[in-house]
């Protein structure tokens, strides 16, 4: 079963816009980390965030952290085309094994030029 | 460095059938975790293994296997296929010094 749930399934932005995904999880976690995937292939490491960490950045990538909510975002500023593509954020739990992630439903992000 | 390989990239096999999915992982990392993605069931942890063990297994059935060699490289076993068991199996492999996962392309096998 997944641990997350993302928010919102599905977005269509125009280029130059900036783009907003959210994560709900619902255990406590050591970290939590966001990925990308283009069109079914394999994921590509985005960012991660430990537990004691409210905000990390990482070129146009901004993520926020609220574990008092349970809760993550990742903001992409100024998207472009080749943003396009699928965004999962995976936890892993307090106490959990460090190399068993556990994945959000996902986030289609579509950039039209 | 090279990074995550997998074989073969697309498989296609019949009901009653196993398949061998091979993994190799990036120079110098001995860890190896498999995913499976499912539109249905998303991405869902299968194992791991580290130095030749399995260290850690998701939810599945006892069709679902894998094993690790001395050179790190790791396959995972499917037996007696059924239909779901189409998806994308994705390998990751991770270093001691990070706790990032380096993700390969995938094999993407269908069940007819």
């Amino acid at each position: 079963s997944q641990q997350g749930e993302e928010d919102p399934q599905a977005l269509s932005i125009q280029e130059g816009e900036n783009a907003t995904m959210n994560c709900s999880y619902k255990t406590s976690i050591n970290n939590l980390q966001w990925y990308r995937q283009n069109s079914g292939r394999g994921l590509v490491h985005l960012i991660l965030i430990r537990s004691n960490e409210r905000e990390k950045h990482s070129g146009r990538l901004r993520v926020t952290l609220d574990t008092s909510k349970k809760s993550s975002s990742l903001l992409i500023t100024a998207s472009r085309a080749a943003d396009t593509a699928s965004y999962f954020c995976a936890t892993v739990p307090n106490g959990g094994a460090t190399n068993k992630l556990i994945f959000g439903t996902g986030t289609l992000l579509a950039v039209q030029p | 460095k090279a990074g995550v390989t997998q074989t073969p990239r697309y498989l296609i096999k019949t009901r009653g059938q196993q398949v061998t999915l091979s993994c190799s992982p990036i120079s110098g990392h001995r860890s190896v975790s498999w995913y499976q993605q499912t539109p249905g069931q998303g991405l869902q942890f299968l194992f791991e293994y580290f130095s030749e063990t399995q260290r850690n297994k998701g939810n599945f059935p006892g069709r679902f296997s894998g094993r690790q060699f001395s050179n790190s490289r790791s396959e995972m076993n499917v037996s007696t296929l059924e239909l779901g068991d189409s998806a994308l199996y994705l390998c990751a492999s991770s270093s001691l010094l990070t706790d990032t996962q380096y993700f390969g392309p995938g094999t993407r096998l269908t069940v007819l």
